[in-house]
């Protein structure tokens, strides 16, 4: 597709459980950028790689959540033993050029529902 | 952290009206930028300002960069159903940190 293809658009996890969010950039997108947006909040800054290379995880708010892009394409944001309160759209972002951080395009976001 | 202050949270208008919002801040950005976000999508960038005192236009829309780079403002002119929609600031902070600070949006409802 033309944007960011974020999967899957809705999840409903239960407290405990695993969950694995996957973001498609734009084809040809060096760098790729995680933000947790909570409800009636602005989004906040999770995580940004440049390729392969994870180069600001500071965002991230436990070791409980992860974040890879093995192959400079696809990113997966993973949630271990989910809370109520990771609970929020988690919006992914991806850019042509080197940094970035202001010429990226949103995808739609995965709402996550922890129950 | 660094925080952005956005005002007003919400605003109810009557299409043709126009509109102000702003973004403060206790530091220094290096680039102001506003959002638009409608329900179930993610932000699109309306306006990027790179530099101190900048003006810029873009249609209806206008935002400035403000002179000490701790504040912006947009504005919108001659407001229309269509601008409905929850509008960030956005800054990114000196030191070149790729990450962008979000404010809490202000939550525009036009009333034909």
């Amino acid at each position: 597709g033309a944007g960011v293809s974020q999967s899957p658009r809705y999840k409903v996890a239960k407290r405990g459980q695993d969950v694995a969010l996957r973001c498609d950039p734009i084809s040809g997108h060096v760098s790729l950028f995680w933000y947790q947006q909570a409800l009636g909040q602005g989004p906040e800054f999770l995580t940004y790689f440049q390729n392969e290379a994870q180069l600001d995880k500071s965002g991230l708010p436990s070791d409980r959540f992860f974040a890879e892009r093995p192959e400079g394409s696809v990113s997966t944001l993973k949630i271990q033993r989910t809370q109520q309160e990771d609970s929020a759209v988690y919006l992914c972002a991806s850019s042509l050029v080197w940094g970035g951080a202001t010429e990226a395009f949103f995808g739609q976001g995965t709402r996550l529902t922890v129950v | 952290g660094q925080q952005l202050n956005q005002s007003p949270q919400s605003m109810f208008i009557q299409e043709g009206e126009d509109v102000s919002m702003n973004c403060t801040s206790s530091s220094i950005f290096n680039t102001w930028l506003w959002y638009k976000q409608e329900p179930g999508e993610g932000p699109v960038l309306l306006i990027a300002l790179y530099k101190a005192g900048e003006l810029t236009s873009n249609g209806r829309l206008t935002a400035q960069f403000g002179i000490t780079r701790k504040d912006s403002f947009l504005n919108i002119s001659a407001s229309i159903p269509s601008d409905v929609g929850i509008y960030f600031c956005a800054g990114q902070p000196q030191g070149g940190s790729e990450k962008l600070v979000f404010g809490k949006g202000t939550k525009l409802t036009v009333n034909p």
